[in-house]
């Protein structure tokens, strides 16, 4: 099993331009989420999933849109990126609370 | 809003020597749990603590969550070069995890 994998591992984006970041999970779980982490401020949440089909926001939502189209996979977009969204995106999948992290994906906005 | 406080934020210690790191908030949570999570790499579970006043070991990690399951408390004993990482405590709200902002451990040889 891969568990949770996330494309692109870096990505430079210039203000104004949009991108599609790709989290897939092999483990079936129905619960997915998209964190973001800064220096000094852990995790947040920027948007999560009950189930295939479903979204909800999370703590730090604004600037971002996600789709659930299929169970295994959760898709974060960026439409105007901002150098303030500039930080490391993880994904991760859970199963009875616990959840399982994809490696990260460092994104810089110039 | 649920919130959780780490404590500290930093610390630097020598290899062998004892530390604690506080996990604190004024709200109540089923569950807490304990991450920590390398350079370059997502979090990794390290353990869940359900029940009000419960302590779990890990090797030399010990976990407690306070009696009132607002707090808990990471001691690790002899601390190893190893043991370097940053430790996150989350706590289960409603249908999604909340995360203290972490705390940055460094062991030096």
């Amino acid at each position: 099993n891969a568990g949770v994998t996330q494309t692109p591992k870096f990505r430079v984006l210039k203000t104004g331009q949009s991108m599609t970041l790709l989290c897939a999970q092999d483990m079936n779980h129905e619960y997915m989420y998209w964190y973001r982490q800064d220096p000094g401020m852990g995790l947040r949440l920027i948007h999560y999933s009950v189930g295939e089909g479903t979204t909800a926001k999370g703590e730090v939502p604004d600037g971002y849109n996600v789709s659930r189209l299929k169970k295994q996979n959760f898709l974060l977009g960026l439409e105007s990126a901002a150098p303030s969204q500039t930080s490391v995106y993880f994904c991760a999948s859970s199963y009875s609370w616990r959840q399982f992290f994809g490696p990260g994906t460092r994104l810089t906005v110039l | 809003t649920q919130l959780l406080e780490q404590s500290p934020q930093f610390l630097s210690i020598q290899e062998g020597e004892n530390l604690t790191v506080y996990c604190n908030s004024s709200s109540v949570f089923s569950s807490l749990q304990w991450y920590r999570q390398e350079p370059g790499e997502g979090p990794v579970l390290l353990v869940t603590v359900v029940t009000g006043g419960e302590v779990k070991k890990l090797k030399r990690l010990t976990f407690q969550f306070g009696d009132a399951r607002k707090d808990s408390s990471l001691h690790i004993t002899a601390a190893q070069p190893g043991d370097t990482g940053l430790y996150l405590c989350a706590g289960q709200g409603a249908q999604k995890l909340v995360f203290g902002q972490g705390t940055r451990l460094t062991i030096n040889p």
